[in-house]
């Protein structure tokens, strides 16, 4: 059975700083891996997919990497913002389903 | 906005109530998907319909009940709930299932159900 972790759960940094998010999973029979954000008492928001075959993607100040092998991707934020202030999830798709981690908490502090 | 409406947005019922929860999508996708997001747990998918017909339903208990009439509506019929089954309940579209292609789902903004 596919797990997903994140790591850390929650995260407070002032603002303008590069900042890192990790996930990882167990079975890397994955199609591909995708990053949301979700805003307190909202929906989720797709970030960025990455495909199985693909190594990272870029959207603005945003870029995941996946390693496939080693079950593991990070989403690196530049220049944070107050308004990047959210859970982030982590999601791979092994075929109809897709399988999320618990989340990181993100505070950016002016 | 993401295409994606869930009616009401927030539900309080008894144990002994049943009720119905509402999803549409306004984007022509073909699959819709039910998730139910408790405080403690990372975010768990429930049912998948993919033309309708329901092609995953991952363990969850009969007092759950989904529907879709068509392609551009889901519902999700609750009864005899217990209070562990409070939670945000997401609804979600794709164009197609995922895993066949670049393919993300779209997510509605939810209904936070409080059960007594």
């Amino acid at each position: 059975k596919q797990e997903v972790t994140q790591i850390p759960a929650a995260l407070s940094v002032p603002e303008g700083e590069n900042l890192v998010l990790n996930c990882s999973f167990t079975d890397s029979a994955i199609y591909n891996l995708q990053w949301f954000r979700q805003d307190p008492g909202k929906g989720l928001t797709s970030l960025l997919l990455i495909q199985s075959s693909q190594r990272e993607q870029t959207s603005g100040r945003l870029n995941a990497s996946l390693d496939k092998s080693s079950g593991r991707s990070t989403l690196y934020i530049a220049a944070s913002q107050p308004g990047d202030s959210a859970t982030y999830l982590c999601a791979v798709d092994a075929g109809n389903m897709l399988t999320f981690g618990g989340g990181t908490r993100l505070m950016v502090k002016p | 906005e993401t295409g994606v409406t869930q009616t009401p947005r927030h539900l309080v019922m008894g144990m002994t109530n049943k009720k119905s929860l509402k999803c549409e999508q306004h984007l022509g996708h073909n699959a819709m998907y039910w998730y139910k997001q408790s405080a403690k747990k990372p975010l768990e998918l429930m049912f998948v319909y993919s033309l309708e017909e329901r092609v995953e339903n991952n363990s969850v208990p009969s007092r759950f009940s989904p529907e879709c009439p068509n392609s551009s509506h889901l519902f999700l019929h609750l009864h005899t709930l217990q209070p562990e089954d409070s939670a945000l309940y997401l609804c979600a579209s794709s164009q197609g299932l995922t895993g066949t292609r670049e393919e993300t789902q779209y997510f509605g903004p939810g209904t936070r159900l409080l059960v007594l």
